[in-house]
Parts: C-alpha cells; structure tokens; sequence
C-alpha cells in the first residue's frame, strides 16, 4: 500500500541553524511528493511539491528533491528562523486514476529558538 | 482569492448534541475533503468529494458522522450525537481538478470541544 513515515518529532534548533526532515514513502508506481506546513492555530499550506524522479521543490528557503532510488524527499534549509515553528508533514498523491487522495506522514513538529 | 472558509472557527457543545461543521470550498474547485486532527491520530481523512459526489467515505468513523455536499460551493459535515472522543479540529479542503493539479488548498479548521 502508500504510506508515508516522517522522523519523529519535535526538532528543536537555534536559530541558523541548517534543518534535515526526513520522510520516506512507499508507493507503487511514481506518486507526486509535497511538504506541507502548519503554523500554530492555523490550517496546512502547502510549502513545495514534486511531481517526478529528481525533481527539486523549493519555497521559502527550504527545498526537497525526489529521490526515487532512495524513495525519500527529505525536507532541508540551510538558516532557519524563529518564524519556521511550525509543523511539518509530508505527503504523496499516488497516481492511480482521476481520484487521488493524499497520503499524509504523522508530521514533525519544529522549534527554533533565538 | 478567499481561499477555503470554515465555519465556525471554533464550536463548543455537550455529549448529545448535534453539530454541523460548514465548508465552503474555493470557487472552481471540483474536489473537496474533510479530515480531522487529533494529537493522538494525527491527520485523518474522513471523507472526499468530486462535483458533489461522495468518492471514499472509508474513514468516517461511524454512523454518528455524515457528510453532504448540496452544491460546489458548500459542504456540511454532521455529527450526531456527538461524544467526547469527537473532540478534535476538523479541516476542509479544496483542490481544483483530480489528476491534474493534485495540490489540495486547506481551510483554517473548526476547532470543537464535546464536554
């Protein structure tokens, strides 16, 4: 079946520092990859996406490349900053068919401190 | 763009009660999901919509819980009776056209308490 697993949370980092968030999948076929993002009280939006093998996503500073021999799409930025508290999730659209649905990891909650 | 418009932001009621969550997705976009988040289960999807129609209702939790989508600008998700264990925040999303742009575009969730 899909499924996505994203390391486990929460990542606590000073500020500037460099991030790594790890998500692996398994899926048949060549899903397309996404990061999401949730801010405090607020719904997921959604950060960069990837939609075939060695695609780089990038927004905000953080970047994503698809990786299908290592099936992963490990989330990274060089500096964080205090504003990139948030929760992360990754998630894959299997493509099979018109009708896809997302397939979301558990999320990895982050904390940057000044 | 307004973008996704939940209401209400926030619902507080008692075991028993019925409660109806309102979604109103982005304009021209045919699909629309709700899901519910909890610390314990994390992101949920309970139910999705395309051009109104119900196309994986799989994870409703059970019949307490129903789903309508009258018009392609409005969705209810119901619940009762509702309990407790109901408590959690419950998203709406969009997304324009299945297989094409797989992008879904998320409202700022109903955040409901059952005491």
């Amino acid at each position: 079946g899909n499924s996505v697993t994203q390391m486990e949370g929460p990542v606590t980092l000073s500020e500037e520092a460099f991030l790594t968030i790890n998500c692996t999948y398994t899926a048949t076929g060549y899903p397309s990859l996404f990061w999401y993002v949730q801010y405090p009280g607020e719904g997921l939006q959604l950060l960069l996406k990837a939609t075939k093998a060695d695609d780089k996503g990038s927004n905000k500073g953080f970047e994503a490349t698809y990786r299908k021999e290592t099936t992963s799409f490990h989330l990274e930025k060089g500096s964080v900053q205090v504003s990139d508290s948030a929760v992360y999730f990754c998630a894959l659209s299997p493509l099979s068919g018109g009708y896809n649905k997302l397939i979301f990891g558990a999320g990895t909650r982050l904390a940057v401190h000044p | 763009d307004a973008g996704v418009i939940q209401s209400p932001r926030h619902e507080v009621t008692e075991m028993g009660q019925e409660v109806t969550l309102r979604c109103k997705p982005i304009s021209g976009h045919n699909s629309l999901f709700w899901y519910r988040q909890t610390m314990m289960r994390g992101l949920e999807l309970l139910i999705y919509f395309n051009n109104n129609v119900p196309i994986d209702d799989s994870g409703m939790p059970e019949d307490r819980f129903s789903a309508k989508m009258p018009n392609a600008s409005f969705s209810t998700l119901k619940i009762q009776p509702s309990e407790p264990r109901d408590s959690a925040v419950y998203f709406c999303a969009s997304r324009q056209n299945p297989g094409a742009e797989q992008t879904q575009y998320f409202g700022p969730g109903t955040r409901l308490l059952v005491l």
